[in-house]
């Protein structure tokens, strides 16, 4: 079945330290993958998308993906995390119908 | 602006009460979708649109559920006899689909929040 698998439902880390938030996929083709950010209160914002293009992607806020077909893995990385940065991170990848298959979420907690 | 919007941003309503929620898509956006989202989890897909047909309904969470999109523009979703279980955030989106090097991201709007008392 395909699957979105996002390791840890809450990560913490420093203000100016490394953020990084894991996400591997399930699939039997080459997957279109997103992260989206979501704010309290707030909708869902893209942050960034692989299109099967480079497997590096950089997106909004400073934030970069990296995709990684061997490990089945879209882990999504910042070099130095901000008090704005938290936030609610989710991965998804899209099916064969354009839907969207999503991650259970990863809170991103910042301390100062 | 051109972006998705919901109305109304926040409902509170007593239990039995019906409540409708709107959506408003990206104009050239042939898709909608409609989702649940409560407290610390992920969305949870309950219905899409291409166009004005509804392509699925089975994740509707129950027959109290019911979703249009008569133009195939914008959407409402209704919810009859509230409960309190029903409350949450209802979110709506839109994307685009079906043409060539589409990735058919999905754009969302800020969302319903739904308080049933």
């Amino acid at each position: 079945a395909q699957s979105v698998t996002q390791l840890g439902s809450h990560v913490s880390v420093s203000e100016g330290a490394l953020v990084l938030l894991r996400c591997n996929y399930s699939s039997s083709v080459p997957p279109y993958l997103f992260w989206y950010v979501q704010y309290p209160n707030k909708g869902l914002q893209l942050l960034l998308k692989y299109t099967s293009a480079a497997t590096l992607v950089k997106g909004i806020n400073g934030f970069e993906a990296e995709f990684k077909k061997s490990e089945t893995s879209f882990h999504l990385t910042k070099p130095s995390a901000h008090m704005s940065d938290a936030a609610e991170y989710f991965c998804a990848r899209r099916d064969s119908n354009y839907q969207l298959i999503w991650g259970a979420g990863t809170k991103l907690i910042i301390k100062p | 602006d051109t972006g998705v919007s919901q109305d109304p941003r926040h409902k509170i309503t007593k239990r039995g009460q019906n409540v409708t929620f709107r959506c408003d898509p990206i104009s050239e956006h042939n898709r909608l979708y409609w989702y649940r989202q409560t407290l610390g989890q992920g969305p949870e897909f309950l219905t899409y649109f291409q166009n004005e047909a509804q392509l699925e309904k089975s994740r509707l969470l129950s027959d109290r559920f019911s979703a249009e999109r008569p133009k195939g523009s914008f959407s409402t979703l209704e919810i009859q006899r509230t409960e309190q279980g029903d409350s949450a955030m209802y979110l709506c989106a839109s994307s685009l689909v079906g043409q060539l090097l589409n990735t058919g991201e999905l754009f969302f709007g800020e969302g319903s929040r739904l308080t049933v008392l």
